[in-house]
């Protein structure tokens, strides 16, 4: 079960667009279309931005935009702002047994 | 408000027990499949268990199986994680969070409860 492969940390100035990268195997991200990513403020609970590769929930800024090509999962944010500044991690179902799988996690800095 | 609520932790010994409950309010708990996600302190999330919605299905990590049960009380909203054979690497946030209905992810989750596992 080794965990999908995420920078460690990514930057940008507000109103900038930042693009983090997710990438798995054949046998995860590039297999299925569920890869959900979710945010993560300091001491707090993820919460979902990204469900099946590219929706977004309610309620979830349409700043938020998620992509997959081959291998690797994108999670895009365009217009940063301050209250973007969290850890990202990314999830792809990797079949039955293994179930699924979290990205080691990006944190975001929003300079 | 759909909410999650997680319990039980808090310092055990090494080889020691916990059981985490975590009672779920405000949907039809009856319908939805749950994990178990833990954090280890300044660490990133690690996917711990599932359960099916009838507990028909259940599936663990690696890392923990063999040693965590989990289980489900429809009739009390409550979803439930029986850890055994402790180790000092299971010290760790852990969140209940709820399966989408129809697809893969996770769409609420607790506030988390610690566990650490120290002498």
């Amino acid at each position: 079960q080794s965990a999908l492969t995420q920078p460690r940390s990514v930057s940008g100035s507000p109103g900038q667009s930042v693009t983090l990268s997710c990438t798995g195997t054949s046998s995860d991200v590039g297999a299925y279309t569920y890869v959900s990513w979710y945010q993560q403020h300091p001491g707090k609970a993820p919460k979902l931005v990204i469900s099946e590769v590219s929706k977004r929930p309610s309620g979830v800024p349409d700043r938020f935009s998620g992509s997959k090509s081959g291998n690797t999962a994108s999670l895009t944010i365009s217009g940063l702002q301050a209250e973007d500044e969290a850890d990202y991690y990314c999830c792809s179902y990797a079949g039955t047994y293994t179930y699924v799988v979290f990205g080691g996690g990006t944190k975001l800095t929003v300079l | 408000e759909v909410q999650l609520v997680e319990s039980g932790g808090g310092l055990v010994q090494p080889g020691g027990s916990l059981r985490l409950s975590c009672t779920a309010s405000a949907f039809t708990f009856n319908s939805y499949s749950m994990n178990w996600v833990r954090q280890a302190p300044g660490k990133g999330l690690e996917w711990v268990s599932y359960i099916s919605s009838s507990s028909r299905t259940i599936y663990y990590a690696d890392s923990v199986k063999g040693r965590f049960t989990i289980s489900r009380d429809n009739a009390k909203n409550s979803l439930s994680l029986q850890m055994n054979s402790l180790r000092a690497e299971d010290t760790a946030v852990y969140y209940c969070a709820r399966e989408s209905q129809w697809f893969i992810f996770m769409d609420v989750w607790g506030q988390g409860t610690t566990v650490t596992v120290s002498s």
